[in-house]
């Protein structure tokens, strides 16, 4: 397995509370991401990033942001949970362009 | 918008008969990426085709791809309970940006013992 470490696995949190999720890898690999995955949708990308301080948008980044001061660790923060915002989320590490991208576990959100 | 969609969404078959998914996307790539998924559970990769490859196995997993058509398949041999999951394709486009997965909504397979 490749070693990325999500937490929490599991949060109970409620509408309007700000919330971080964490990724941690332990493979130096340039490349990170935070997917959500949901009923009908599949997975879709949220924010990933290429490098330390380094981060773009991806398909659904509307209500959170991203961090990675260090190469293995990519914060996923919501800064105002919502209803809507209750998924399922993956990190995935890379090493560069074209190679294999490898998922954590998942950290299950349910905003109440 | 959704690339990579596989068909058929939902497949049932008896232990020890093949199974074979099928995924179409849009746009050029750089590879296309199969992963298996079970219920409750990560991601967990199973083959990487590039762009210049065709065909490539993996034990009992055979993946084709076809860039002319812009569609892959997958091959699961002599199937076992254990196979069942949901089963995925994400493509890495070509050029810029090579480096994002785009995912499908999946096949989910069921193997009855």
């Amino acid at each position: 397995d490749a070693g990325i470490t999500q937490s929490p696995r599991h949060k109970v949190t409620e509408t309007g509370t700000p919330v971080t999720l964490r990724c941690h890898q332990t493979e130096n690999h340039r490349y990170m991401y935070w997917y959500r995955q949901d009923p009908g949708h599949g997975l879709r990308l949220i924010h990933y990033s290429y490098g330390v301080k380094d981060t773009d948008k991806g398909e659904v980044s509307d209500g959170y942001s991203v961090s990675r001061s260090k190469t293995e660790d990519f914060l996923l923060t919501l800064e105002s949970a919502t209803s809507s915002q209750t998924s399922v989320y993956f990190c995935a590490i890379s090493q560069g362009q074209g190679n294999t991208i490898y998922f954590g576990e998942g950290s299950w959100l349910t905003v109440v | 918008s959704q690339q990579g969609e596989e068909d058929p969404q939902a497949l049932s078959i008896q232990e020890g008969e093949n199974a074979t998914m099928n995924c179409s996307y849009k746009t050029s790539i750089n590879n296309l990426q199969w992963y298996r998924q079970n219920s409750g559970r990560g991601l967990v990769h199973l083959i990487l085709i590039r762009s210049n490859e065709r065909e490539k196995h993996s034990g009992r997993l055979r993946v084709t791809l076809d860039t002319s058509k812009k569609s892959s398949s997958l091959l699961i041999t002599a199937s076992r309970a254990a196979d069942t999951a949901s089963y995925f394709c994400a493509r890495v486009r070509s050029g810029a940006g090579s480096y994002q997965l785009t995912f499908g909504k999946g096949t989910k397979l069921s193997v009855i013992p």
